[in-house]
């Protein structure tokens, strides 16, 4: 069975920084791109940073481009999002996803992450 | 960037009902295009990708069409399980953008 366990997730001040961790059980995780998509209160969906599955290739929504760093490791079957400079607007659930051709196929159960002073 | 629509942004439905849901792309993504279900308090669920391929154990109730710009979600026979907020998302190129997402509830 297919597991994405989300944690790290905390109430950080503005400016402050957290480290996201996303543990994969079931499959092999060096084979798929894994994502990172949040959402805001009350707000939709957004998939804010990807890697494939060696690494090599990484992207990050203009929002979070040069604040936010992802990575994984593949011996440990872990997903990374390395979240600095944070901002009252990156408060949301962030969920830790595969990617399945053109869609994500699992998604994990969410983790908080609460920016405020 | 390519910039998801969907309408309505809620709408109520009795069960047995058919219900249609509509995503506009702002331009042509081919039939690179997902549905998602999220229930309260839960991760999204896949339904359907490339437009109108059913994910396995989805119920055959959801059907997805559409190519280029314009793509539904039809929920025919609707159940009280169905209550949700459903997304679209463009799978083209990243950034993979969302649709704002249409809640459905039951009359």
């Amino acid at each position: 069975e297919v597991q994405l366990v989300e944690s790290g997730g905390d109430l950080v001040q503005p400016g402050g920084s957290l480290r996201l961790s996303c543990e994969a059980s079931g499959f092999n995780f060096h084979n798929y791109a894994m994502h990172w998509v949040r959402q805001a209160p009350g707000k939709r969906l957004e998939s804010v940073s990807s890697t494939s599955g060696d690494g090599t290739y990484t992207f990050y929504v203009n929002s979070v481009k040069g604040r936010f760093t992802i990575s994984r490791d593949n011996s440990k079957a872990t997903l990374y999002l390395q979240m600095g400079s944070l901002r009252v607007d990156d408060t949301g659930v962030y969920y830790c996803v595969r990617r399945f051709g053109s869609a994500y196929d699992y998604w994990g159960q969410g983790t908080l992450v609460t920016v405020s002073s | 960037d390519i910039q998801m629509t969907q309408s309505p942004s809620s709408l109520s439905a009795s069960v047995g009902d058919t219900v249609t849901i509509t995503c506009r792309a702002s331009q042509g993504i081919n039939n690179y295009l997902a549905w998602y279900q999220q229930k309260p308090g839960k991760a999204p669920k896949l339904l359907i990708y490339t437009a109108s391929t059913l994910q396995s154990g989805v119920p055959s109730r959801f059907s997805g069409s559409g190519s280029g710009t314009d793509f539904t979600l039809t929920i025919s026979s609707l159940q009280p399980e169905d209550v949700a907020t459903y997304y679209c998302q463009k799978f083209d190129n990243a950034p993979y953008a969302f649709g704002q997402g249409t809640k459905l509830e039951i009359k």
